[in-house]
């Protein structure tokens, strides 16, 4: 079956860029996301993006896709402590359908 | 965005009983609502997909007679957990679908359950 992996844990400095990483395995997939977690909430969507397409800036949200080494990282610029968080990528073959999530990574932002 | 609520956001029932946790599209029909538990620390494994007027397509290793999903309108959705046990203990979360190509899946808040 699928599988969707990141590394666990990160820590930046405020003001830094973050780089949050993931690998997919299913060739087929057609839309890659990325959540955010707040401690005990439920998932807020950040951005997505179509397997046709190669990068998606939104903001301070730089998302890049490597269809090829499948290889999906979502960039925040200007961490903030705000930011702090677990973020997951989740993939899906069929638009909307049934989502395939990663571990989650869990993003520390110091001071 | 759209917006989905849960509720309750938090309960604490005793072994044996059972619990209904609704799911609610706010301000769009939802074609499809989808149940995902979440255990501490890990992520998201999804439990059954509920389309709107017909019976829920459940996950491979989930219950269905024990994790009963009513999906009676495009606004709500149920979760009923019959006779919990401690094991049940976790974090659900829903999430709504609005158009059956829509690349979007909205998330609710999540209901913390906790079987004592």
């Amino acid at each position: 079956g699928e599988d969707v992996e990141q590394s666990l844990f990160l820590s930046v400095r405020e003001g830094d860029s973050s780089v949050i990483n993931c690998t997919y395995t299913d060739s087929s997939s057609t839309y890659l996301y990325w959540y955010k977690q707040e401690p005990g909430a439920g998932l807020q969507l950040l951005t997505y993006i179509f397997s046709n397409m190669d990068m998606k800036q939104d903001q301070r949200l730089t998302v890049l896709l490597n269809k090829k080494d499948k290889h999906l990282s979502l960039r925040i610029a200007d961490t903030q402590t705000g930011d702090s968080a677990i973020y997951f990528c989740a993939e899906t073959t069929n638009a909307g359908n049934m989502l395939t999530f990663g571990g989650g990574t869990r993003l520390m932002v110091k001071p | 965005g759209a917006v989905v609520s849960q509720h309750p956001s938090r309960v604490i029932c005793k072994s044996g009983t059972s619990v209904k946790i609704e799911c609610r599209s706010l301000d769009f029909q939802a074609t499809t609502m989808f149940w995902y538990r979440q255990f501490p620390k890990q992520s998201l494994m999804l439990m059954a997909t509920s389309n709107e007027g017909s019976k829920a397509t459940y996950e491979q290793g989930v219950e269905k007679d024990k994790f009963l999903i009513n999906h009676a309108s495009l606004t709500l959705s149920t979760l009923t957990v019959t006779s919990a046990h401690p094991e049940d203990s976790s974090f659900y979360i829903c999430s709504a679908r609005v158009l059956i190509d829509s690349y979007e899946q909205f998330f609710g808040p999540g209901t913390r359950l906790t079987v004592l």
